[in-house]
């Protein structure tokens, strides 16, 4: 039960390129979350999906973007790479009133 | 907004100690409170829940809850160096999709 995957671990960007952060859930669960977190500080959260076909904004949703493309999947795609989106992508994933499961990261650094 | 704070780290205890942890959060109708620990370069993990005003303990690892107070606790008995992490605290909204509101995190050592 692999629980919640993300790709890529790692990626290093220019700035002003575009990528896309991947994420899946084998746990049938409805809501998942996107998350960064920056050092010294907690998870904030950017987008959100409470179910499929629906994704809400987050804390800190600016330069971002979010696709829900099934149950399964949640995508967040940054369209032109800025510095200060450097940090930890986290990927969460939670159903009903249970604790949210944690992707293993992606770790982003834009220069 | 809703915040969640939590006592300014690092904290250091000896092994063998208890280690106490502290969370404070303003949204009153929150029902769901965690407690994650991340060791450095991983994701977060959970290690307790609380729903319930009172104690919840398992293991070495004992959360405590006063919604009156908005306040919550973790203590760590019998602390073993291999409890060296960052503890993040946090707290389900009321009113939202589960989103949960985590706190900035309190670092923890504990010396051999």
């Amino acid at each position: 039960n692999a629980g919640v995957t993300q790709t890529p671990k790692f990626q290093v960007l220019k700035t002003g390129q575009s990528m896309t952060l991947q994420c899946a859930q084998d746990m049938n669960h409805n809501s998942m979350y996107w998350y960064r977190q920056d050092p010294g500080m907690g998870l904030r959260l950017i987008y959100y999906s409470a179910s499929e076909g629906t994704t809400d904004k987050g804390e800190v949703p600016n330069g971002y973007n979010v696709s829900r493309l099934n149950k399964r999947e949640f995508s967040l795609r940054l369209e032109s790479a800025a510095p200060s989106q450097t940090s930890v992508y986290f990927c969460a994933s939670v159903d009903s009133n249970q604790p949210q499961h944690f992707g293993d990261g992606t770790r982003l650094s834009i220069l | 907004q809703k915040e969640v704070e939590q006592n300014s780290g690092p904290l250091s205890v000896p092994e063998g100690a208890i280690a106490s942890l502290n969370c404070t959060y303003s949204d009153r109708g929150s029902q769901s409170f965690f407690w994650y620990r991340q060791y450095s370069g991983k994701s977060p993990e959970l290690i307790m829940s609380i729903y319930s005003n009172g104690d919840k303990e398992d293991g070495r690892f004992t959360a405590q809850l006063n919604k009156a107070s908005q306040y919550v606790s973790l203590l760590i008995r019998d602390s073993q160096p291999s409890d060296s992490a960052t503890y993040l605290c946090a707290v389900r909204n009321s009113g939202s999709a589960r989103q949960l509101t985590f706190g900035s995190g309190t670092q923890l050592t504990v010396l051999p």
